[in-house]
């Protein structure tokens, strides 16, 4: 599986937009990229993926670079309730099985 | 709609009791995965069930563990002669299909203590 690498924690203040950043340097032609997170004492739960172009849905932005070797989550008006653990995973078809491995993550605190 | 539930929310038994926990996945799902996680710790991925197919139990820690999957809906995991280390939160998650196997929508979870 591709290894991405995540800031173990970053600080957002409420109503702004956080940025959260991905490395996936050795990301295949195949493999999506997959965003997370887990709210304290709750289940995971899933935000966003993308292959190559950039996405967006109701809770998220998904930035892409052109060789695919980093990505950043936007949360375009961060919100008490958005501080939790975001994950960062790449995957795709030729991985074994189809489990989730979760890594460090990212540590988001929103700020009043 | 209706998403992912686990019941029971919490279990506290007493080393040695057997215990059965239930996920009912998100409807129309066909793929269905369980994961443990220990306080501070990441997922772990304990078996997956996907369809008809023969399930993938290649995470179940040990031969106390086992999960079915009646009817390609509700799944039950079954952890038998509990011992302290199985204390985790006991977490379900189901997909849609193979085609994006990993936009996985979890349950709540079920808080599982052995004393």
């Amino acid at each position: 599986d591709a290894k991405t690498t995540q800031p173990t924690s970053m600080d957002c203040a409420e109503g702004r937009a956080a940025n959260l950043p991905c490395n996936h340097s050795t990301i295949s032609g195949n493999e999506y990229v997959y965003w997370y997170r887990q709210i304290h004492s709750q289940g995971p739960q899933y935000i966003i993926h993308g292959l190559k172009n950039n996405e967006t849905n109701e809770m998220a932005s998904l930035i892409i670079t052109e060789d695919r070797k980093s990505s950043t989550l936007i949360l375009p008006h961060a919100t008490l309730r958005d501080t939790a653990v975001y994950y960062c995973i790449v995957r795709g078809n030729n991985n074994a099985g189809n489990m989730l491995t979760f890594g460090g993550g990212t540590r988001l605190m929103v700020k009043p | 709609g209706a998403g992912v539930s686990q019941s029971p929310s919490n279990k506290v038994t007493e080393k040695g009791k057997d215990v059965e926990l239930r996920c009912d996945p998100i409807s129309g799902h066909t793929a269905l995965y369980w994961y443990r996680q220990s306080l501070g710790q990441g997922l772990e991925f304990l078996i997956y069930f996907q369809g008809n197919s023969a399930p993938d139990k290649s995470g179940l820690p040990s031969d106390r563990f086992s999960a079915e999957r009646t009817g390609g809906s509700v799944s039950t995991l079954t952890i038998q002669r509990t011992q302290q280390e199985d204390s985790a939160v006991y977490l379900c998650a189901s997909s849609q299909s193979l085609w994006d196997p990993y936009e996985q929508y979890f349950g709540p979870g079920t808080r599982l203590t052995v004393t």
